[in-house]
């Protein structure tokens, strides 16, 4: 099975800051790559899909990139609001593996 | 607008089945294009993917767990189930029934103890 590898595990960043997480595939997965934001105690909410395409209501400083094995997801400039784990879901086929998240914190 | 609930048990006993169901508003599982899933979060740990079934009934388990696990379909009260046997405490988790990649129901916590 394809297994995927986030990193860093966490971050601490300042506000306005642009922030980085990668996502590695172990094998090709093409662009099917979805990226989520969970906020403690709430349900994860889809932010990007197909690996760089913005879901409907997700702030313009969220922005993913990458195919094949490589994906990046990008926080233009760090709110407070966007304290939060993110994760990383591969979908080309089954098994969708998930990440291990990565936590992001406000310095 | 596309809703997903879950619904079962809180409480388990180890060795026992959990079962859950997800029922599905604003939207039809019949013919639809998605496959329809089940996710899992052990409390301050990260999600894991149980498993997932399309409308014709055709499914896909995550191998750790697919010894254990049985999703399956009734289009017509526009549901989907998750039966996962001989639980333990490791199975002790928030459980997510989600529609493809993009609307999550709002997890259910399911506690394995006697």
């Amino acid at each position: 099975d394809i297994q995927m590898t986030q990193s860093p595990s966490s971050l601490s960043a300042s506000v306005g800051d642009r922030v980085t997480i990668t996502c590695r595939a172990s094998q090709g997965i093409s662009n099917y790559l979805a990226w989520y934001q969970q906020k403690p105690g709430k349900v994860p909410k889809l932010l990007i899909y197909s690996a760089s395409t913005l879901q409907s209501g997700v702030p313009s400083r969220f922005s993913g990139s990458g195919s094949g094995t490589d994906f990046t997801l990008t926080i233009s400039s760090l709110q407070p609001e966007d304290v939060a784990a993110y994760y990383c879901q591969k979908y080309n086929s089954a098994p969708w593996t998930f990440g291990q998240g990565t936590k992001v914190e406000i310095k | 607008q596309l809703q997903l609930q879950e619904s079962g048990p809180g409480l388990v006993k180890p060795s026992e089945t959990l079962s859950l169901t997800c029922t599905v508003s604003g939207g039809s599982i019949s013919g639809s294009i998605y496959y329809w899933g089940w996710i899992r979060q052990p409390p301050g740990k990260g999600l894991e993917w149980i498993g997932h079934i399309y409308h014709s009934g055709g499914t896909n388990y995550n191998p750790s767990l697919k010894s254990r696990v049985t999703i399956s379909v009734d289009t017509s009260k526009n549901q989907f189930s998750l039966k996962l046997s001989s639980v333990t405490a490791a199975d002790t988790a928030v459980y997510y029934c989600a529609r493809g990649v993009g609307t999550w129901g709002q997890g259910t916590l399911v506690t394995v103890s006697s």
